[in-house]
């Protein structure tokens, strides 16, 4: 199976509610992590990233947690918007060589009620 | 500051038919080169990626191919579509790991190539 994979296919919240995503991986070799939101007929777009020695980050209304013990990254969305339903993919890299490889999860349909 | 550009952004074709998708990436040089296939519902399958001027490797055995003819352009080629060629096709880029480490790859946004 997939190595990135997510909890939930669809998340749908009310305009203001805080939005959180998750995701299970099952590489203990990924040193780092990504998130994107792709919006219809879009390609994805990032978001927010985080190392493996890192176990939050907190961007613009997005924070990012990330906890190796069990394997999960979750996305943290405050007070969302209708502008944020998206899907989201969270991706993990594994160093191959000298370069690398991003594995991306199937992805989570964030829909926002006004 | 950089960005990605892919052509066409819709392309319907017939089986048997070839195939030229184009992506071109301004603002950086030596990028790493990506293009993915995204099928509907599902995430996103690597097909090419491409260290340099020539250079093109492959990760799953298919009906298609890549080149990069000069440093910021990657073309997704088929002499011969089939029906399961249909879908999403993205490139990206990223920097260099040796340029910086830790960097997210940036999309363009995609070509829906439907094959009749």
């Amino acid at each position: 199976g997939e190595s990135v994979g997510l909890h939930l296919p669809t998340l749908s919240v009310q305009e203001g509610d805080n939005s959180i995503i998750n995701c299970a991986y099952s590489n203990s070799a990924s040193d780092y992590f990504i998130w994107y939101k792709q919006e219809s007929g879009k390609g994805p777009q990032f978001i927010i990233d985080i190392r493996s020695n890192m176990d939050k980050r907190q961007g613009q209304r997005v924070t990012v947690l990330l906890n190796k013990t069990v394997k999960h990254l979750s996305l943290q969305i405050a007070a969302t918007q209708p502008g944020d339903s998206a899907v989201y993919f969270c991706a993990e890299r594994k160093m191959w060589g000298s370069n690398y490889k991003l594995t991306f999860g199937k992805g989570t349909l964030l829909t926002v009620n006004p | 500051s950089q960005t990605i550009h892919q052509w066409p952004a819709t392309l319907v074709q017939p089986v048997g038919s070839p195939l030229s998708l184009e992506c071109t990436v301004e603002g950086t040089s030596n990028p790493n080169l990506y293009w993915y296939r995204q099928a509907a519902g599902r995430g996103l399958q690597l097909l090419f990626y491409s260290v340099g001027i020539g250079q093109i490797s492959s990760e799953v055995p298919q009906n298609l191919s890549a080149s990069r003819p000069q440093d910021r352009q990657f073309i997704l080629s088929s002499k011969k579509l089939l029906l399961s060629d249909s879908g999403f096709y993205l490139c990206a880029w990223s920097v260099p790991p040796h340029r910086g480490l830790n960097q997210p790859q940036h999309f363009g946004d995609g070509t829906r190539l439907s094959i009749l």
